[in-house]
């Protein structure tokens, strides 16, 4: 199975603030990568796939980038909505594995 | 707007089966691939499987061949056994329409493993 480490596994900031969160592979997925954002008792939300190709509706200040191995999701101007769990998946091979997480709270 | 629906029992027994249907309305379940994942409460994501509409199966490894999905293409609805279940089977339980990465989610089903 291809494992995947987010980093950080947590992340305090302040609304305005410019964050980013990186996603590594345990071998090359050819930017088979998606991002998800997940609020308590919600369901996860697709927000970039193809590491870099931002999902219908989804607001601008999102971005994804990277290759290979590492992938990177930045937020740019943190608005209140934005905290909340971040999850990168990886659908080049079965089976289909995601990051544990990274949590993004207000500080 | 595709939307999907899990129901089942929301308390199995252990080393009972799991059984959940996910109805889909706004899209067809034919021509694409429908997975489940699950998410133990606290944890992260885990994807379970992939069904084809014409009934061609992919399953995570990880259970061990617990995982049964099928397709009822006339009635736009699919369906997941999980076979053997133990407390470690607790999760809320979604549906996810599946590109590979997963782009409509149903609203998820918690399934508690309890006697």
């Amino acid at each position: 199975d291809i494992q995947m480490t987010q980093s950080p596994s947590s992340l305090s900031a302040s609304v305005g603030d410019r964050v980013t969160i990186t996603c590594r592979a345990s071998q090359g997925i050819s930017n088979s990568l998606a991002w998800y954002q997940q609020k308590p008792g919600k369901v996860p939300q697709l927000l970039v796939y193809a590491a870099s190709r931002l999902e219908g509706g989804v607001p601008s200040r999102f971005s994804g980038s990277g290759s290979g191995t590492e992938y990177t999701l930045t937020i740019n101007s943190l608005q209140p909505e934005d905290f909340a769990h971040y999850y990168c998946q990886q659908y080049y091979q079965n089976p289909y594995t995601f990051g544990q997480g990274t949590k993004l709270d207000i500080k | 707007q595709v939307q999907l629906q899990e129901s089942g029992p929301g308390l199995v027994k252990p080393s009972e089966t799991l059984s959940l249907t996910c109805a889909v309305s706004g899209a067809s379940v034919s021509g694409y691939y429908w997975s489940w994942l699950r998410q133990p409460a606290g944890k992260g994501l885990e994807w379970l499987g992939r069904l084809f509409s014409s009934g061609t199966t992919n399953s995570n490894p990880s259970l061990k061949s617990r995982v049964v999905m099928s397709v009822d293409p006339s009635k736009n609805l699919f369906f997941l056994n999980v076979t053997s279940v133990t407390v470690a089977d607790t999760a809320v339980y979604f549906c996810a329409r599946s590109r590979g990465y997963f782009d409509y989610w149903g609203r998820g089903l918690l399934v508690t493993v309890s006697s």
